[in-house]
C-alpha cells in the first residue's frame, strides 16, 4: 500500500538558517505529492503541491520537486522565519478514483529568534 | 473567502456515549474527506463522500457512521466511545474541478473520559 516517511523531528533552526525537510514515498501508479503545514492549535494548511514528475511546487518561499528515480518530495527553504514554525507533513494521494491522503508521521520545525 | 466548517470544535464525552461531529465543507465542493489524528500522531484517514454517496472507506471502526447530506454537510456518528477515540477529527473538501487538492477544517477535538 501507500506509504510515506519523512524525517523524524524535532528540528530546531536559528532564523535565516536553512530548511531540508527529507521525504520519500511508496506509492502504486502515479501519485501526486503534497507538503501540508499544521500551526499550533490549528488545521491543516496546504503548503504546496506537486502532481508529476520533476515538477516544482513553490510557495512562501518553500519549495519541493517531485523526484519520480529517487521517489522523494524533500521540502526546502532558504531562510527560515520564526513564523515558519510548525508541524510539517508530507502527504500523496494515489489518484484515479481514490484521492484520499496518505500522511507521514510529521516533523515539528522550531525556529528560534 | 469560505472555509471548511466543523462543529462542534470542542467535544467531550463519557466512556460508551454518542457523539455527531458536523462538517460543512466549501460551497460547490462535492467531496468531503473525514481524518482522525490521535496525539502527536499523523492523520488517519476514515471515509469519504462523493455527491452524497460513501465513495472511500479507510481505517473506521463499525462503531461510526457517517453520511453526506442533499446540502453536501457530512455527519460523524461516533457511538460507544472509548478512551482511545479521544483525536482531533477533521473534515476536508475538494471540488469537482480539482480532486487533488483538499482543504481542511480547523478541526474537532474529541475527549473522551
Amino acid at each position: 500500500g501507500d506509504s510515506v516517511t519523512q524525517m523524524e523531528g524535532p528540528v530546531t533552526l536559528s532564523e535565516e538558517a536553512f530548511l531540508t525537510i527529507n521525504c520519500t514515498y511508496t506509492a502504486t501508479g502515479y501519485p501526486s505529492l503534497f507538503w501540508y503545514v499544521q500551526y499550533p492549535g490549528e488545521g491543516l494548511q496546504l503548503l504546496l503541491k506537486a502532481t508529476k514528475a520533476d515538477d516544482k511546487g513553490s510557495n512562501k518561499g518553500f519549495e519541493a520537486t517531485y523526484r519520480k528515480e529517487t521517489t522523494s518530495f524533500h521540502l526546502e527553504k532558504g531562510s527560515v522565519q520564526v513564523s515558519d514554525s510548525a508541524v510539517y507533513f508530507c502527504a500523496l494521494n494515489s489518484g484515479g478514483s481514490n484521492y484520499k491522503l496518505t500522511f507521514g508521521k510529521g516533523t515539528l520545525l522550531t525556529v528560534n529568534p | 473567502a469560505a472555509g471548511v466548517i466543523q462543529s462542534p470544535r470542542h467535544l467531550i464525552k463519557e466512556k460508551r456515549e454518542t457523539a455527531t461531529l458536523k462538517c460543512y465543507p466549501i460551497p460547490r465542493h462535492d467531496t468531503v474527506y473525514w481524518y482522525q489524528q490521535g496525539p502527536g500522531q499523523d492523520p488517519q484517514f476514515l471515509i469519504s463522500f462523493y455527491e452524497k454517496m460513501q465513495s472511500d472507506k479507510g481505517s473506521i471502526p463499525d462503531r461510526f457512521s457517517a453520511q453526506q447530506f442533499s446540502d453536501y454537510h457530512s455527519e460523524l456518528n461516533m457511538s460507544s466511545l472509548e478512551l482511545g477515540d479521544s483525536a482531533l477529527y477533521f473534515c476536508a473538501s475538494s471540488p469537482l474541478s480539482s480532486y487533488n487538492e483538499q482543504f481542511f477544517g480547523p478541526g474537532t477535538r474529541l475527549t473522551v473520559l
